[in-house]
């Protein structure tokens, strides 16, 4: 079946780069997205690519999508304390009106 | 702010009660979605609507059920509730009936005593 996973715990150091990884396996996603979750509060949507995309930048936030592969990374330049949260990726498919989410990576920036 | 409002915040009840959730979607989306926040199950799809019509089942159990009125905005019930229904339960919205861009609501916050 459809499986999106996710590292747990991702640790940084403010002003380093962070990037979080995402491993899918459905082959016929069509949209793949980022969300950001901080403490008690709901899903922020950071950014999201299209299948027929291998990189999309926006300001500090790079996604890379190796199709090949079914790998989807997310790049943080510039970490600040205030990115520290949990990052879902998630995957829809064009027709199937449901996304799939990944475990959620936690992200804590260390001052 | 997404845009999607959801309530009540918090709702505390007692096993084998019934609650009701209630969203509001972003003004111009047709779709509703609802999803399950717990701790060992993750984020799940639980049912879609578009303008008025389930769309989607995802894991919903029995025991839930939701609709979406002609304005737009949706409820979830949750009935006969049980220790493990205790989660956070997030309403997102969308523009139309496919796999667009999901833009989802501060959630309702469920503990079941």
């Amino acid at each position: 079946g459809e499986d999106v996973e996710q590292s747990l715990f991702l640790s940084v150091r403010e002003g380093d780069s962070s990037v979080i990884n995402c491993t899918y396996t459905d082959s016929s996603s069509t949209y793949l997205y980022w969300y950001k979750q901080e403490p008690g509060a709901g899903l922020q949507l950071l950014t999201y690519i299209f299948s027929n995309m291998d990189m999309k930048q926006d300001q500090r936030l790079t996604v890379l999508l190796n199709k090949k592969d079914k790998h989807l990374s997310l790049r943080i330049a510039d970490t600040q304390t205030g990115d520290s949260a949990i990052y879902f990726c998630a995957e829809g498919t064009s027709g199937t009106y449901k996304y799939i989410f990944g475990t959620g990576t936690r992200l804590k920036v260390l001052a | 702010d997404s845009g999607v409002t959801q309530t009540p915040k918090h709702l505390i009840t007692a096993t084998g009660q019934r609650v009701t959730l209630r969203c509001s979607p972003r003004s111009g989306d047709l779709s509703v979605y609802w999803y399950q926040q717990s701790l060992d199950q993750g984020l799940q799809f639980l049912i879609q609507y578009y303008n008025g019509e389930e769309r989607a089942k995802g894991n919903i159990l029995e025991r839930f059920s939701a609709q979406q009125f002609p304005d737009l905005h949706s409820e979830l019930n949750l009935s006969s509730l049980e220790l493990g229904d205790s989660a956070l339960y997030f309403c997102a919205s969308s523009e139309g009936g496919r796999t667009d861009t999901q833009y989802f609501g501060p959630g309702t916050r469920l503990t079941v005593l």
